[in-house]
């Protein structure tokens, strides 16, 4: 299994530029979810899905938007990048949002807005 | 609001020392504790997950603790080996249907040989 998978590892964008940061997962996981990290803060939930075609909205929502379409793809949509979204973004997935799961992460991407 | 406060910020010990993090919550009601490590230019990897009847979890040389009446976890590391070197992220659930979890701000510790 190649885990949680994300692309790119890295991209500059310019304020106003959308672009598209894809996650993966190949452990057939029902949950997957979206978190930024920032200097100094701890991770905060952006938007995540309990199974294909439902989403919904985290802590940080405004500024991305998300789909779930199948199983083991989650993108992440900035509509029009900001300074403020210069973050290190990670995804990750689990079998269910029980709590005795536990959370696989990807390794990262980081976005710097210029 | 949820709260996730840990301590210390950062912690250096010297290789083959034991060592104890902090984490102090307020998130309300209580549904999981979990402790993850994030190395430098990773994703977090769980450590230990506690519901709120599970007073300890072990995970090799790590052993989490959980006080469900004083809203305190700890988190020991035994015999550090310089590969402890990370930031370890305490990170608390709510239930009653929230999906929203609250991340502390991690502990940095460095392990010198």
């Amino acid at each position: 299994n190649a885990g949680v998978t994300q692309t790119p590892k890295f991209q500059v964008l310019k304020t106003g530029q959308s672009m598209t940061l894809q996650c993966a997962q190949d452990m057939n996981h029902e949950y997957m979810s979206w978190y930024r990290q920032d200097p100094g803060m701890g991770l905060r939930l952006i938007h995540y899905s309990v199974g294909a075609g439902i989403t919904d909205q985290g802590e940080v929502p405004n500024g991305y938007n998300v789909s779930r379409s199948t199983t083991e793809d989650f993108p992440l949509r900035l509509l029009s990048a900001a300074p403020s979204q210069t973050s290190v973004y990670f995804c990750a997935s689990s079998y269910s949002n029980r709590a005795k799961e536990t959370q696989y992460f990807g390794p990262g991407t980081r976005l710097l807005v210029l | 609001k949820n709260q996730v406060e840990q301590s210390p910020q950062s912690l250096i010990i010297l290789e083959g020392k034991n060592c104890t993090l902090q984490c102090n919550y307020t998130v309300s009601p209580f549904s999981n504790l979990r402790w993850y490590k994030q190395d430098t230019g990773r994703g977090p990897v769980s450590l230990t997950i506690m519901t709120f009847s599970e007073n300890t979890k072990s995970n090799g040389r790590y052993t989490a603790t959980l006080d469900a009446d004083t809203k305190q976890s700890s988190l020991h590391i035994t015999a550090s080996q310089l590969s402890d070197s990370a930031s370890y992220i305490c990170v608390v659930s709510a239930g009653g249907g929230s999906y929203i979890p609250t991340f502390g701000r991690g502990t940095s510790l460095i392990v010198h040989p």
